[in-house]
């Protein structure tokens, strides 16, 4: 299975700065043959179901704010949050489909 | 609104059996791949398994082949996981997950808890 290594495990970032998560996968989960990356991000609130954010590595989900962004290819991926705000508290998950379903550890990110 | 809510969840020893259900409302239920995917304390999420919209096709994580059994009821709405020869090592919230293409999860349930423990 392709295992997929988050950095750092928690975050705090103060209100207003960018908050940065990083995915490392095991091997490549870019598709030549699509030409995409088979990767997505989950946002996690206590008490709420986890809610996808992007997925093909940089394609927001309908509804979701454009301070959230994915960037990368291949085996390094990136969630930004350009400016955060309070209700972006939550653990964050990212998610390889190219083989079967794998997540990354999580990461906590916290208001400074 | 796509709404999914599972159930059956509890605590019971090791080698005991379980079988989780899940309701879903506010989608064409037969049309999508469904999936659970758990989460044990303190841990990342973990896919179990998967299920075609037709229920024809099953797939499986390998911790658990042969110990659990996705089925579906269309005429339901209804997702089930039965769990047979449980081991602490399942302890984990449950989640129900609808599945869209690419496949990505875009819904997901609240959850129920599986205790094993003896």
């Amino acid at each position: 299975d392709i295992v997929m290594t988050q950095s750092p495990d928690s975050l705090a970032v103060s209100l207003g700065e960018r908050a940065t998560i990083n995915c490392k996968s095991s091997q490549s989960v870019f598709s030549s043959f699509s030409n995409k990356n088979f990767l997505a991000w989950y946002q996690h609130k206590p008490g709420q179901p986890p809610k996808l954010l992007i997925n093909w590595a940089s394609t927001r989900e309908p509804g979701v704010p454009d301070r959230f962004s994915g960037s990368g290819s291949g085996t390094d991926f990136t969630l930004t949050i350009s400016s955060l705000q309070a209700e972006d508290v939550a653990l964050y998950y990212c998610h390889q489909y190219f083989g079967t379903h794998t997540f990354g550890q999580g990461t906590k990110l916290e208001i400074k | 609104e796509v709404r999914l809510l599972e159930s059956g969840g509890g605590l019971l020893q090791p080698g005991g059996s379980l079988r989780l259900s899940c309701a879903a409302s506010g989608f064409t239920f037969s049309t999508y791949a469904m999936s659970w995917v758990r989460q044990a304390p303190g841990k990342g999420m973990e896919w179990v398994s998967a299920i075609s919209g037709s229920g024809g096709n099953t797939y499986y994580a390998d911790s658990v082949k042969g110990r659990f059994t996705i089925s579906r009821d269309n005429s339901k709405n209804t997702l089930y996981l039965q769990m047979n020869s449980l081991r602490d090592e399942d302890t984990a919230v449950y989640y129900c997950a609808k599945e869209r293409e690419p496949p990505v999860f875009d819904y997901w349930g609240q959850g129920t808890l599986v205790s094993v423990s003896s």
